[in-house]
C-alpha cells in the first residue's frame, strides 16, 4: 500500500534558524512527489514537484530534494511568514485518475 | 495560471439541510476534479473523483447518496452534502490539474469550504 510519512509533526524555529522537514514514501512507480504549503483555513498552495531521484528545486528560502525513498524540504533562514503546515503528497492511481495521497504534514512555527 | 475557485467559503446550517459546494477551474479546463475532506489537525483525505460527463468514483467508506457530485462542464464540479448532520462538519476542499485525470501535473486547490452543521 502506498504510504507517505512526514516528520516531525511540529517544528518550532527561531527566525534565521535553518532546518529540514522530511517526507518518506513507499510508492510503487513514483509519478512525482509534491510539496504544498497550507495556511490555516485555506487550501494547499503548490510549492514544488520532484520527479526523479537527485532532483532539486528552489523557491526563495525553500529548497526541495528527492532521493529514492524520501524528500526533504530545507528552509534556510526562515522568517515568521514561513509559518504554515507543509504537506507532501504522491499521486496514487485510482479508477479515474491520480488523486494525491498526503502525509499528515509538518506544522512549522517561526518566532521572531 | 491554474486557479481553482471554491464557493462558498463558509456555511453554517441546521441539521437536515442540504448544502451545495461549487468548485470552478477559472483559467483552464478540468476533465477531472478531486474532492477532499480535512478534519481538524489532520491531513487531506480523498472523498471522490469527479469526472466531466460521467459518474463520480467514491473512496471506500464515503456514502454516494450523502455526497452527491455533479461535474456538468469542464470548469465546474459541485458537491452536495444531503441531509447534513453534525458529523459532516468538516473542511471540504476541491482540486484539479491541467492535464487529464491521469496527469502527473501538480494539482491546484481551492480555498476550501468550512461546513458547520448545528
Amino acid at each position: 500500500e502506498d504510504q507517505v510519512t512526514q516528520s516531525p509533526e511540529a517544528l518550532r524555529l527561531q527566525e534565521g534558524e535553518s532546518s529540514s522537514l522530511n517526507c518518506s514514501y513507499t510508492v510503487s512507480g513514483l509519478r512525482g512527489l509534491f510539496w504544498y504549503r497550507q495556511d490555516p483555513g485555506k487550501g494547499p498552495e503548490f510549492l514544488f514537484t520532484l520527479y526523479s531521484a537527485g532532483e532539486e528545486k528552489e523557491k526563495e528560502r525553500l529548497k526541495a530534494t528527492l532521493t529514492k525513498k524520501e524528500s526533504f524540504l530545507h528552509i534556510t533562514a526562515p522568517k515568521p511568514e514561513d509559518s504554515a503546515t507543509y504537506l507532501c503528497a504522491a499521486p496514487s492511481p485510482g479508477d479515474s485518475g491520480y488523486a494525491l495521497n498526503f502525509g499528515k504534514g509538518t506544522s512549522l512555527l517561526v518566532t521572531p | 495560471g491554474a486557479v481553482v475557485s471554491q464557493h462558498p467559503s463558509r456555511v453554517i446550517c441546521k441539521s437536515g439541510t442540504s448544502v451545495k459546494i461549487e468548485c470552478r477551474s477559472l483559467d483552464f479546463q478540468a476533465t477531472t476534479m478531486f474532492w477532499y475532506r480535512q478534519f481538524p489537525k489532520q491531513s487531506l483525505m480523498l472523498m471522490a473523483t469527479s469526472n466531466e460527463g460521467s459518474k463520480a468514483t467514491y473512496e471506500q467508506g464515503v456514502e454516494k447518496d450523502k455526497f452527491l457530485i455533479n461535474h456538468a462542464s469542464l470548469t465546474l464540479s459541485t458537491l452536495t452534502v444531503t441531509s447534513a448532520h453534525p458529523e459532516d462538519s468538516s473542511f471540504y476542499i476541491c482540486s484539479a490539474n491541467t492535464g487529464t485525470g491521469y496527469s502527473n501535473q501538480p494539482q491546484h486547490f481551492g480555498d476550501g469550504t468550512r461546513l458547520s452543521i448545528l
